[in-house]
């Protein structure tokens, strides 16, 4: 069974533009999970998707959003980069949402560069 | 709020040393615990989980116990291997949010 694909794997912006980034869950994963990854701040959650609803929201601005298609497939798009937002953007997925027993499986990530 | 401390690297130990990454935690509720591991230029893979306390995880000879009497998780390894070098993070999630919350990371150099 394929794991998480994330793409592009590398991006260079400039402050100003904005970003799309996507990821294709595991087969038969109906729930996505975003996070952020910096040196200074570490891991920080993003957003949960789960059947193209939002579940549950970060701490980040409304610059960050994302939306999940039906095949379970997730975007997430940043606007107006800041030279902050230059970080590895994380995928997950699991069977199911939330709680304890759904492992999440991460994808490689997107590194985003911001100039 | 629910948190996780972990202690601060980089630890530095010769082949075949005994490892332990030190990692508390503060939740509300019953969390699950996990230990990820991060390689160079890779996304996170799953160590090992514990769900209830006193539960003991183990995956490729690490392990770690679920402690609720003092909030602990810590990893441990007999003998590490240079293809341990990495970074270890420590997670929990609560069943109220589906969320994971982690450690700030702990990077692992093993040396021959």
């Amino acid at each position: 069974k394929a794991g998480v694909t994330q793409t592009p794997r590398y991006l260079i912006k400039t402050r100003g533009q904005q970003v799309t980034l996507s990821c294709s869950p595991i087969s038969g994963h109906r729930s996505v999970s975003w996070y952020q990854q910096t040196p200074g701040q570490g891991l920080q959650f993003l957003f949960e998707y789960f059947s193209e609803t939002q579940r549950n929201k970060g701490n980040f601005p409304g610059r960050f959003s994302g939306r999940q298609f039906s095949n379970s497939r997730s975007e997430m798009n940043v606007s107006t980069l800041e030279l902050g937002d230059s970080a590895l953007y994380l995928c997950a997925s699991s069977p199911m949402p939330g709680g304890s027993y759904n492992e999440q499986f991460f994808g490689p990530g997107t590194r985003l560069t911001v100039l | 709020g629910n948190s996780v401390t972990q202690m601060e690297g980089p630890v530095t130990l010769s082949e075949e040393a005994f490892l332990t990454i030190n990692c508390t935690y503060t939740a509300t509720g019953y969390p699950s615990l996990f230990w990820y591991v991060q390689y160079p230029g890779e996304g996170l893979q799953l160590l090992l989980k514990a769900t209830k306390a006193d539960d003991k995880g183990s995956n490729k000879g690490f392990e770690a116990t679920y402690r609720k009497e003092t909030t602990s998780f810590h990893l441990e390894k007999g003998s590490v291997q240079v293809s341990d070098s990495a970074v270890y993070f420590c997670a929990l999630i609560t069943d109220q949010g589906g969320k994971l919350i982690f450690g700030q990371g702990t990077e692992l150099s093993v040396k021959p």
